[in-house]
């Protein structure tokens, strides 16, 4: 069965570090999806990235880059010169394909404290 | 344009009641799934909808049911509540098909306490 490991439970950085939140997944999939959504603590889960598991090529989008790894079943995000409004959970996913839909299957999330 | 919106924001029920939660997506997206977010659990899908059809659904009991209205809008119900029921749910609405494959739009949740 599908399944998303995010190891790390909580991360405190000070302002300016860098930080990568882990993510392993298993699937017996060829054709998937994987996300990273982000949960502010107002609460909503708002979209970061998709790719899709023919797509190893590594993504950035300003201070945020992706590492997708389909070797090591992992596709971590890096966050460059934290930002206190970085603080938030963190959520990998994975899709769960069948025919013609599918379903998400989410880790357990890694919360993020940035300090000042 | 507008998020997605969920109603209401809070509620608190007692057991054994039943409560219906909604959700409007965004303009044009058909596509809605439900989420249940809690501490121990995580978030754990409910179902999806695209077009008025259940395309999938989450391992839960036969007292979590939902809809989807011609206008996209979505209702989930949860029938003889028990205080494990007690969640944050969350709606997402997507342009594609499947949440799946497309990326979503959350809405900010509907706060569910049952004493």
């Amino acid at each position: 069965a599908q399944k998303v490991t995010q190891a790390q439970t909580e991360i405190s950085v000070v302002e300016k570090e860098d930080v990568t939140l882990d993510c392993v997944y298993e699937t017996r999939d060829t054709t998937y999806y994987l996300f990273w959504y982000k949960q502010p603590p107002s609460g909503e889960l708002v979209f970061l990235i998709r790719r899709n598991s023919f797509d190893e090529q590594n993504e950035i989008s300003g201070r945020y880059s992706w590492n997708f790894q389909k070797s090591t079943s992992s596709f971590n995000f890096t966050i460059t010169a934290s930002q206190v409004v970085d603080s938030a959970v963190y959520f990998c996913a994975l899709s769960e394909v069948s025919g013609n839909t599918g379903k998400l299957i989410f880790g357990q999330g890694t919360t993020l404290q940035v300090k000042p | 344009k507008a998020g997605v919106t969920q109603t209401p924001r809070y509620l608190i029920k007692t057991r054994g009641q039943q409560v219906t939660l909604s959700c409007s997506p965004i303009s044009g997206h058909r596509s809605v799934s439900w989420y249940q977010q809690t501490p121990g659990q995580g978030l754990q899908f409910l179902f999806e909808y695209f077009s008025e059809t259940q395309r999938n659904k989450g391992n839960f009991p036969g007292r979590f049911s939902g809809r989807q209205f011609s206008n996209s809008r979505s209702e989930m119900n949860v029938s003889t509540l028990e205080l494990g029921d007690s969640a944050l749910y969350l709606c997402a609405s997507s342009l594609g098909s499947s949440s799946a494959f497309y990326e979503q739009y959350f809405g900010p949740g509907t706060r569910l306490t049952v004493t």
